[in-house]
């Protein structure tokens, strides 16, 4: 119940494509959702961020669309560029103090 | 420049051996954390501490042990008992005594066995 579920393992799109990240969870108790992006050799970062009274958040090119009844939710980044090349980890946790639980990660490589 | 500072990026151990790997925040983080990373298999916690002091395993501690004498450092030793210890180490910090709502991450060391 403790798991998030992340596919596909790895994803390759063209220059100026969607690419689309999906993660789902079984425990309702989460309520907060953070997304990481990591580039080679490097730590991940916080990308973005949802909690579950909204559908959607967006930052630029980056949108998390969330779907509380399915306890699913997913990462689209539109206009992919080469530069977003990277590993992406969905993630879960209950309130402030919760241990973070990641997904497995997504390789996403934007085709120039 | 305020971050998180791992050392060194690269680590070979001979088998047998003990290594340690360094983590350094000058954030003024009241929470650290190691975490291991292996090809597919995500983000995985080893150890993780809340307050100086005082630390607690997280999923996979077996052959790994920590300390936290200083709240800045967070050091990770990979004991002779990890017989798996090829893997990319990750050590992150929060600003508040819990995961909060965003973990910062240092750059990581890669560990192999010769």
């Amino acid at each position: 119940q403790q798991q998030v579920k992340q596919s596909p393992q790895s994803l390759i799109v063209q220059k100026g494509g969607i690419s689309i990240i999906n993660c789902a969870y079984e425990n309702t108790a989460f309520d907060y959702f953070p997304w990481y992006q990591q580039f080679p050799g490097k730590g991940p970062a916080l990308l973005i961020a949802i909690r579950p009274d909204v559908s959607e958040k967006k930052e630029g090119r980056f949108t998390i669309s969330f779907n509380k009844s399915a306890k699913q939710f997913s990462l689209h980044i539109m206009d992919s560029q080469p530069g977003d090349s990277a590993t992406y980890f969905c993630a879960a946790s209950i309130g402030r103090d919760d241990k973070i639980i990641f997904g497995k990660g997504t390789r996403l490589h934007i085709l120039p | 420049d305020g971050g998180i500072t791992q050392s060194p990026k690269y680590l070979f151990r001979k088998e047998g051996q003990n290594v340690t790997l360094s983590c350094e925040q000058n954030l003024n983080h009241d929470a650290m954390y190691w975490y291991r990373q292996d090809p597919g298999q995500g983000l995985r916690l080893i150890y993780y501490s809340q307050i100086v002091n005082d630390f607690q395993k997280g999923d996979i501690a077996e052959g790994y042990s920590v300390s936290r004498e200083k709240k800045e450092s967070f050091p990770l030793t990979v004991t002779s008992a990890q017989k798996n210890p090829t893997a990319f180490y990750l050590c992150a910090s929060s600003p508040t005594t819990g995961w909060g709502e965003k973990l910062f991450f240092g750059s990581g060391t890669q560990l192999s066995v010769l």
